[in-house]
């Protein structure tokens, strides 16, 4: 299994509500990240988790709460967004954190929109 | 992180050969050269990485310059399914723990 899923894949909120989103692999990869991706623009790496720990957190508001619960499950919980929030999310994961040399699975992302 | 430069756009007719070229004068010695594609409404996926020599895998080709400043990630017959934004990232000293900094990328577009 070399796949990356991710719930919801289309998910609109309100600017009051609290959801969160959910990434899941089983390759035993022991790197999962989040990054956000706005229309027309490349990927911008948000939160790097390394053997369940968060190791990298790219000065992202505090409204974006991620969380590594094992493993195989990344979260990212989400609280009081504005609509410039709206995006589309990727979960990727990579066997090694520490190596330049492997590579990152992506998942599909979840498309949010922030009304 | 090391910048690359990439062109905005590219156009190629099925079935030919495509060359994407990536500048990156400031690479490192460290420094592996990564490239990852973007389809329509989907994830990024990785193709192919070097450090020093040519790499061969059964998506692409990628050609690195003797001096390293430079790379091309070779398509060498192109489908429909090719067409994506393909991006040329630099994974070094300056970017452990997994950190992939995308640049704008190279818009392929495939012709039947």
């Amino acid at each position: 299994d070399t796949e990356v899923t991710q719930t919801p894949k289309h998910l609109v909120m309100g600017m009051t509500n609290k959801k969160s989103l959910k990434c899941e692999q089983h390759m035993g990869h022991r790197a999962m990240y989040w990054y956000k991706q706005k229309a027309k623009k490349p990927p911008e790496l948000m939160f790097v988790y390394s053997y369940e720990k968060l190791s990298i957190n790219e000065s992202v508001p505090s409204r974006f709460s991620p969380e590594c619960p094992n493993s195989s499950l990344l979260n990212l919980h989400l609280h009081a967004l504005q609509p410039e929030d709206s995006a589309l999310y990727l979960c990727a994961s990579s066997q090694d954190p520490g190596t330049r040399n492997n590579e990152q699975f992506f998942g599909p992302g979840t498309r949010l929109t922030v009304l | 992180d090391a910048k690359t430069t990439q062109p905005n756009s590219m156009e190629s007719n099925e079935e030919e050969p495509v060359h994407l070229p990536c500048n990156h004068s400031t690479i490192s010695g460290t420094d592996y050269i990564h490239w990852y594609r973007q389809l329509p409404s989907q994830g990024p996926e990785y193709v192919i990485h070097g450090l020093t020599s040519n790499v061969n895998n059964r998506m692409a080709s990628l050609a690195i310059a003797e001096d390293r400043k430079s790379s091309t990630l070779i398509l060498h017959r192109a489908t429909l399914r090719d067409a994506a934004v393909y991006y040329c990232i630099l994974w070094g000293r300056g970017s452990t723990l997994g950190r992939l900094y995308f640049g704008r990328g190279t818009q392929l577009t495939v012709w039947p």
